[in-house]
């Protein structure tokens, strides 16, 4: 099993508030994803870090931000929730070392629901 | 055109029996190749990598055709706990920090039926 978690693992909000979704992992991998998935359709890269203090945009535009402070921890923020960003959403990381076979490890998931 | 395209089924299979389905990626750069596994409202797993030669796992086979840019996967004598959504990824090498990327595709549904 994969050691990655993700909280809350279910979240009800109302519109305006903001949220924070945490990820962390302790398999002390360098590079860390955030993937959005709405029911029945394909995950969406909306942000990755290669390692502390890196932070990329991924390839859905996302209103979300995230900070990479902590080789283990990845936190994703929206500053203020809209019933848009109503999807679920899926933490992965892999190993830093340069290579082309590296498993990207998955967290069980945040399911946000915006009011 | 999307990177990775994939038929989204359901590809409705009798238990035991055995089922294919394709994936094709676009880009010819692409480097490394997987299958993942993902059941209704759970975390993708990774089912195999997919090398150039082909590899075989109990019974789940995977090719590549890097010609065609496709990979395939084929299940054989499928369970009923074989249902679930197969998620093609291909690695596209990220130049910036020397990293990669996946890119997955839609999903395959099989549904395996008594």
């Amino acid at each position: 099993e994969a050691d990655i978690y993700q909280t809350p693992r279910y979240l009800v909000i109302g519109t305006g508030k903001k949220i924070t979704l945490e990820c962390s992992q302790t398999m002390g991998h360098d590079k860390m994803y955030w993937y959005q998935q709405d029911p029945g359709m394909e995950l969406h890269l909306i942000h990755y870090s290669y390692g502390v203090n890196s932070t990329e945009k991924g390839d859905l535009s996302s209103e979300s931000t995230v900070s990479r402070i902590r080789t283990e921890h990845f936190p994703l923020t929206l500053e203020s929730a809209r019933p848009s960003h109503t999807s679920q959403y899926l933490c992965a990381s892999s190993e830093g070392m340069q290579g082309y076979y590296n498993e990207q490890f998955f967290g069980p998931g945040t399911r946000l629901t915006v009011l | 055109r999307k990177e990775v395209e994939q038929d989204p089924g359901p590809f409705n299979v009798p238990e035991g029996a055995t089922v294919a389905f394709n994936c094709t990626y676009s880009n010819s750069a692409s480097q490394s190749f997987f299958w993942y596994r993902q059941d209704c409202r759970k975390e993708p797993k990774l089912l195999m990598s997919v090398y150039s030669s082909g590899n075989e796992d109990g019974r789940f086979t995977a090719q590549l055709n890097r010609a065609s840019q496709y990979i395939s996967l084929l299940i054989r004598d499928s369970k009923l706990s074989d249902s679930a959504t197969y998620l093609c990824v291909v690695n596209v090498p990220v130049i910036k920090a020397a990293g990669n990327k996946l890119t997955f595709g839609g999903g395959t549904r099989v549904l395996v039926k008594p």
